[in-house]
């Protein structure tokens, strides 16, 4: 089974940093592309960043350009995201999902919150 | 505010028809597939249409997808209760290297 998911969320305070993890089972990891895409509470999706097969393409959201840095260990089929300087306006449950530009696998969650 | 500009909602009664309108420009929908996406209340979200038109293995042909320019659709007939959820369209930006996804449109199912 295609499976995505999310760890190392939590509650930080603002200008305090989280790194985020993506463990991938059921399908070759290096052979796809990857992002992550956040939600803040009631509102709708936010693309944030995304990363090739080999690690050697990366695109970031204007939003998180410097704060957020997207890699990928494809010996360990993990994602990670880590984020620096966060803001309250970073808080949100955030997702990796599969697939380039038209995500097609989804995990199911992990959620930042940032506040004092 | 999106760039992909979608109705924040749309309704109509149990097997009755719907469309959500998406747009956008040049750049984005008018470059690139278009894909669309449901996101049940409190689920992750999940793809219903790529490359415009297609579906993914398992999501039934009462959905389905169009395009024309700058703009996609996202058509669903025989409406079920099951079917009350966010839908949001997604596309790449060539100019922004981003990306996008519209506002989201809540359906409701009357």
């Amino acid at each position: 089974e295609v499976q995505l998911v999310e760890s190392g969320g939590g509650l930080v305070q603002p200008g305090g940093s989280l790194r985020l993890s993506c463990g991938a089972s059921g399908f070759t990891f290096r052979n796809y592309e990857m992002n992550w895409v956040r939600q803040a509470p009631g509102k709708g999706l936010e693309w944030v960043s995304y990363i090739s097969g080999t690690g050697n393409t990366i695109y970031y959201a204007d939003f998180v350009k410097g704060r957020f840095f997207i890699s990928r260990d494809n010996a360990k089929n993990s994602l990670y995201l880590q984020m620096k300087s966060l803001r309250a306006e970073d808080t949100a449950v955030y997702y990796c999902a599969r697939d380039g530009f038209q995500l097609g696998v989804w995990g199911k969650g992990t959620t930042v919150t940032v506040s004092s | 505010q999106s760039v992909l500009t979608q109705p924040p909602s749309v309704s109509a009664a149990p097997g009755q028809t719907v469309t959500i309108s998406c747009s956008g420009s040049s750049s984005n929908i008018g470059n690139d597939f278009v894909s669309w996406y449901q996101q049940l209340p409190g689920a992750a979200p999940k793809l219903l249409i790529y490359d415009d038109n297609k579906r993914p293995s398992g999501i039934p042909d009462r959905f389905s997808g169009s395009k024309s320019g700058t703009s996609a659709t996202l058509g669903i007939t025989g409406l079920q209760t099951g079917d009350e959820a966010d839908y949001y369209c997604g596309t790449w930006d060539s100019s922004l290297s981003a990306v996008l996804f519209g506002g989201g449109t809540k359906l409701t199912v009357l």
